[in-house]
């Protein structure tokens, strides 16, 4: 069964550090999302991608953050200047549909951003 | 996105059914209603989703009231793996959103042996 992946699955970085966290989504798919959960707390939506370009963001998705599809297959989350409070959960998703009728998205297992 | 209210916790045993409900009582006329699951550690996973009828699928049965203001999940046998947290999340059809799920706190199941 496809799935998504991401690696590593936890980064430990210093603060002001530059972090990228990688994603393979599912091959066939077009839309492509991150997420991140701060621990102990809800999954909060960060970006959506599609057709090269951001689709929609979140307030929390600020200039120290961008994506980028650089070939046809990774999707990168980069965090430019680590915070302290960026540390959390950092999930990955993919659909391959938008429409309310069949939007089911495959999350992948997340990456752990622990900034020091 | 209209709001959902869901019970923080709920307990079952295993080999019962579980049903966890959802309200959504400002719900519109071309929301969907998605349920997904967060098993420990792991990144969310769709469940089922519906619009007003009732639905079934391998892993459970949405059950949606006539008034669509409410929308139960059931377990039809719950085992030990179904213990997540379970997420109610409403979704607009059209609109620019492009996917964008939004998740609350959701109901934590704790499934006992």
């Amino acid at each position: 069964e496809p799935e998504v992946t991401q690696t590593p699955s936890h980064q430990v970085t210093q603060m002001g550090q530059e972090v990228i966290l990688r994603c393979v989504p599912i091959s066939n798919h077009l839309y492509f999302y991150w997420y991140r959960q701060i621990l102990g707390q809800k999954v909060e939506f960060l970006v959506s991608f599609y057709n090269n370009e951001i689709s929609e963001k979140s307030e929390i998705f600020d200039d120290q953050f961008s994506v980028e599809r650089p070939d046809g297959s990774n999707f990168t989350l980069k965090i430019r200047s680590t915070k302290l409070e960026d540390s959390a959960m950092y999930f990955c998703a993919s659909s391959n549909s938008v429409l309310n009728s069949y939007n089911e998205q495959f999350f992948g297992p997340g990456t752990r951003l622990t900034v020091l | 996105d209209a709001k959902t209210t869901q019970p923080n916790s709920m307990e079952s045993n295993e080999e019962e059914p579980v049903h966890l409900p959802c309200n959504h009582s400002t719900i519109s006329g071309t929301d969907y209603i998605h349920w997904y699951r967060q098993l420990p550690s792991q990144g969310p996973e769709y469940v089922i989703h519906g619009l007003t009828s009732n639905v079934n699928n391998r892993m459970a049965s949405l059950a949606i009231a006539e008034d669509r203001k409410s929308s139960t999940l059931i377990l039809h046998r719950a085992t030990l793996r179904d213990a997540a947290v379970y997420y109610c999340i409403l979704r607009r059809a059209g609109g620019t959103s492009y996917g964008k799920l939004t998740f609350g706190q959701g109901t934590i199941l704790t499934v006992h042996p």
